[in-house]
């Protein structure tokens, strides 16, 4: 069965410093890739998508990610942490075809210290 | 541009009880989804439906309904709650099958 799988569930940081989230996913297809942040109380919001072209993708607040196909991985990014990206982060994966299956690993909780 | 909006925002219920959960998109988008979060799970696929007036099964769609009653509107049923679907539940849209996912802001969904 397909899945997707991040390594780490619980992370702590102190601000400005570095950040990369793993992702890896089951799936030997083509793929659109994912990542999610949910704020704390609020709803997902998407971060950045790869869909195809330059396997480095940059998303909103300062955040980006690398598809290497070859790992089947897609780990998140981000060179200095903020108190503020404190949040849980999803990485998905929606495997390509008429699927609008779109498979979610468990989420990543990051809390930065100030 | 309201996006994805759900109601209720939260809602208790005892076991054996039935409730609606109403999601609503403006965005002319062709597909709707409905997902429950958990802790340590991640978020998982009930029902989805990928154009109006078809809707599929998920990953998990034991206890559950739904109805895709226009373009616009994707409703979530469930006809006798138990305990087990305490949950967080997401409402989604997308344009197409392959496109990005938007999410409502959730309803949360508590079974005693």
């Amino acid at each position: 069965a397909q899945s997707v799988s991040q390594h780490n569930h619980h992370v702590i940081l102190s601000e400005a410093a570095s950040l990369e989230l793993g992702c890896n996913y089951s799936y030997g297809g083509t793929v659109n890739l994912f990542w999610y942040v949910q704020y704390p109380g609020q709803h997902l919001q998407l971060l950045l998508k790869y869909f195809s072209g330059d396997p480095l993708v940059k998303g909103i607040k300062g955040f980006e990610a690398e598809f290497i196909k070859s790992k089947f991985s897609f780990n998140l990014r981000k060179p200095s942490v903020q108190w503020s990206d404190t949040a849980e982060y999803f990485c998905a994966v929606l495997p390509g075809g008429a699927t609008n299956k779109l498979i979610f690993g468990t989420g990543t909780l990051l809390a930065v210290q100030p | 541009n309201a996006g994805v909006t759900q109601t209720p925002k939260f809602q208790v219920l005892k076991t054996g009880q039935s409730m609606t959960l109403q999601c609503a998109q403006d965005m002319n988008h062709n597909s709707m989804y409905w997902y429950r979060q958990d802790p340590g799970m991640g978020l998982r696929l009930i029902y989805y439906s990928a154009s109006e007036g078809t809707t599929d099964k998920g990953e998990v769609p034991n206890g559950y309904n739904v109805s895709r009653l226009n373009k616009r509107e994707f409703s979530l049923r469930l006809e006798s709650a138990a305990p087990s679907q305490t949950s967080v539940y997401f409402c989604a849209s997308s344009f197409g099958s392959q496109e990005t996912q938007y999410f409502g802001p959730g309803t949360r969904l508590l079974v005693l």
